[in-house]
């Protein structure tokens, strides 16, 4: 069963600065999920990783599988980007199947 | 774009009542799944479901709650006596059927209040 770690917790960022966000997880996997979720409470799919780097304009997700290790990053963040961000990994490891979530990270980016 | 759409997005119910919450997977998508988070904490899976029965459940998704494909469109959560702790975000989940890693795409989620 895969126990997933997320940091920090809280972060708040000014209008500008680099953000990241970590995420550990315990089972080795072959596909790990980034989530936005809105303070209304929905959740967007940002990003499904399984080796490398994956970019979505000002979003960047990290992966290394061998560490057990993932990094969100945003450049340049905006008052916009304030959201919880939630890594999620398989379950069982692989890469399929229903998905363990981390806690969270509550951003906050001050204009 | 196609999306995960559930309805209602807002449900509150007595206690002891049933409620069905409804999901539209994308609609190629052969495998669907229902999550929930209570308030402050993360998010929990409650069950899988692929090729019309339940693939897996957690031990959250116990005798009062069922899942069901009643039309081939739709996929509903059905909580036959809700307690108060069943108050939370429900979120449906669907993925495509092919693909390694397959990628679940969330609908905006139902928020259920049991009074």
């Amino acid at each position: 069963k895969n126990e997933v770690e997320q940091s920090p917790q809280n972060l708040t960022a000014q209008e500008g600065e680099f953000i990241t966000i970590n995420c550990s997880y315990s089972v080795g996997i072959s596909a790990l999920h980034w989530l936005q979720q809105h303070p209304g409470g929905g959740i967007v799919s940002l990003f499904m990783l399984s080796s490398g780097k994956k970019k979505h304009g000002r979003l960047i997700a990290t992966i290394n599988i061998q560490e057990k290790h993932s990094s969100l990053h945003i450049t340049a963040s905006h008052p916009r980007d304030s959201a919880v961000y939630i890594c999620a990994a398989p379950h069982y490891g692989g890469s399929q199947g229903n998905l363990i979530f981390g806690k969270g990270t509550k951003l906050s980016v001050k204009p | 774009e196609p999306e995960v759409t559930q309805t209602p997005s807002h449900q509150v119910t007595q206690m002891g009542q049933e409620v069905i919450l409804r999901c539209v997977p994308i609609s190629n998508h052969l495998y669907f799944y229902w999550y929930r988070q209570i308030l402050g904490q993360k998010v929990e899976f409650l069950v899988s479901f692929y090729n019309n029965e339940i693939s897996e459940k957690s031990e959250i998704f116990d005798d009062q709650f069922s899942v069901e494909r009643p039309d081939g469109s739709n996929f509903t959560l059905k909580i036959r006596s809700t307690k108060l702790e069943d108050s939370a975000m429900y979120f449906c989940a669907s993925s495509p059927p092919t693909g390694l890693g397959k990628e679940q795409f969330f609908g905006p989620g139902t928020r259920l209040t049991v009074l």
